[in-house]
């Protein structure tokens, strides 16, 4: 059974912190890794991809991959009110479907 | 913004009716899918497609079936609902081909069997 591993949290940051969450996955054939967003009663949406170890960095946000700990995680840099959503890690080997975390809760106090 | 729709947004219905949850995209994507999630949930996978006329099961246990005679078109029937079919339900879709397959989701439908 695939599995990937989220600490639900809730995890909540200051206004202007660095928000950090992590993912784990069992599968490792798996080839892709990504970072939804979900906003309460919305569907997700597509925030962060990465497929090579190291570093991803786009705007504010920062994914991280380590294929030989299994490790993926998301950093949020000068975190927002706006960032507080639900962020799931999905992984997949090429031509499979996404497999999804239960996601993190994340909370950005003003 | 990713161009696919569902309809309806919210349908309450009673125990035992047929239904049909609709997802269209004007994309061209080749594959599609249909998750379910509960509040609090991670989404699980019930049905894909590849293209037309190419459907399969997904991880999650369903009484649902999917066709795929269109490629925009991968509605999502419940042959008798039951309250346990309470869920969201979101449809996606995504490029075919490359080692990063994106997913875009649409909007959901919320469903409530009473």
């Amino acid at each position: 059974q695939k599995e990937v591993e989220q600490n639900s949290g809730p995890l909540s940051v200051p206004e202007g912190a660095i928000a950090s969450l992590n993912c784990t996955y069992s599968d490792r054939g798996s080839q892709s890794f990504f970072w939804y967003r979900q906003y309460s009663g919305k569907s997700p949406e597509l925030i962060m991809f990465i497929y090579s170890n190291g570093d991803k960095e786009d705007g504010r946000f920062t994914a991280q991959l380590n294929k030989a700990s299994q490790y993926v995680s998301l950093l949020i840099r000068d975190s927002q009110p706006s960032d507080s959503a639900t962020y799931l890690c999905a992984v997949n080997q090429a031509g499979t479907a996404l497999i999804f975390g239960k996601g993190t809760t994340l909370s950005v106090s003003s | 913004e990713a161009d696919i729709y569902q309809t309806p947004r919210y349908l309450v219905i009673g125990t035992g009716k047929k239904i049909t949850l609709e997802c269209s995209q004007t994309m061209g994507h080749d594959k599609m899918y249909w998750y379910q999630q509960d509040p609090g949930m991670e989404l699980h996978l019930i049905h894909y497609s590849y293209g037309v006329n190419s459907t399969e099961k997904g991880d999650l246990s369903s009484e649902s079936t999917v066709s795929r005679i269109r490629t925009e078109h991968f509605p999502l029937t419940l042959e008798s609902a039951r309250p346990s079919h309470t869920s969201q339900y979101l449809c996606a879709s995504s490029e075919r081909g490359g080692v990063v397959e994106k997913l875009f989701f649409g909007s959901g439908t919320q469903l409530s069997v009473l």
